[in-house]
């Protein structure tokens, strides 16, 4: 299996700074990477797929990179909305994998 | 507009059975691939388990492998989880996913869940 290790766990920012996060994938996985945000009691939602593709209605400030088991998660300006747990998935292989979270807080 | 409505949940004794349902509507149902992800209570993303557009071709994750079965109707829109032999640790809320096509990839959009509780 496929394991993908998120970092950092948590993080502590204030509205318009940049935010950085990192998924790393245990082998190579192709750019086969999805990055999800979930708010406390919903449903996750995707912002990106192929590792840099942004879901249509996803805010530009959300952008991905990143290639063989590197991938980066970067919010440009931290909106208010944007205060949430995300997730980093891999579909190269199966089983399907994700990544422990990331909890952005305000700090 | 895509939606997925989950039901069949509740309180569960172990090693009893449960059958949890999704109903979609907004798409296609049969030319998509359908996925279950579960979360633990306060805890991280779970894959489940997925089936193909026909419903030829099901996977499931090694921790529910010989307990759980995936199957579909595409005739109503619909898509199921028999949950046999419970456990505590089965005790999450149950996603389903649409999947981007009919293969098995990234999930969009989701349900919003329903909680299955396995607890004596």
């Amino acid at each position: 299996d496929i394991q993908m290790t998120q970092s950092p766990s948590s993080l502590s920012a204030s509205v318009g700074d940049r935010v950085t996060i990192t998924c790393r994938a245990s082998q190579g996985i192709s750019n086969s990477l999805a990055w999800y945000q979930q708010k406390p009691g919903k449903a996750p939602k995707l912002l990106l797929y192929a590792a840099s593709r942004l879901e249509s209605g996803v805010p530009s400030r959300f952008s991905g990179s990143g290639s063989g088991t590197d991938y980066t998660l970067t919010i440009s300006s931290l909106q208010p909305e944007d205060f949430a747990t995300y997730y980093c998935q891999q579909y190269d292989s199966m089983p399907l994998t994700f990544g422990g979270g990331t909890k952005v807080e305000n700090k | 507009e895509v939606q997925l409505l989950e039901s069949g949940g509740g309180l569960v004794q172990p090693g009893g059975s449960l059958r949890l349902s999704c109903a979609a509507s907004g798409f296609t149902f049969s030319s998509y691939a359908m996925n279950w992800v579960r979360q633990a209570p306060g805890k991280g993303l779970e894959w489940v388990s997925a089936i193909s557009g026909s419903g030829g071709s099901t996977y499931y994750a090694d921790s529910v492998k010989g307990r759980f079965a995936i199957s579909r109707d595409n005739s109503n829109n619909t898509l199921y989880l028999q949950m046999n032999s419970l456990r505590a640790e089965d005790t999450a809320v149950y996603y389903c996913a649409k999947s981007y096509g009919d293969y098995v990839g990234w999930f969009a959009p989701w349900g919003q869940g329903t909680l299955v509780t396995v607890s004596s």
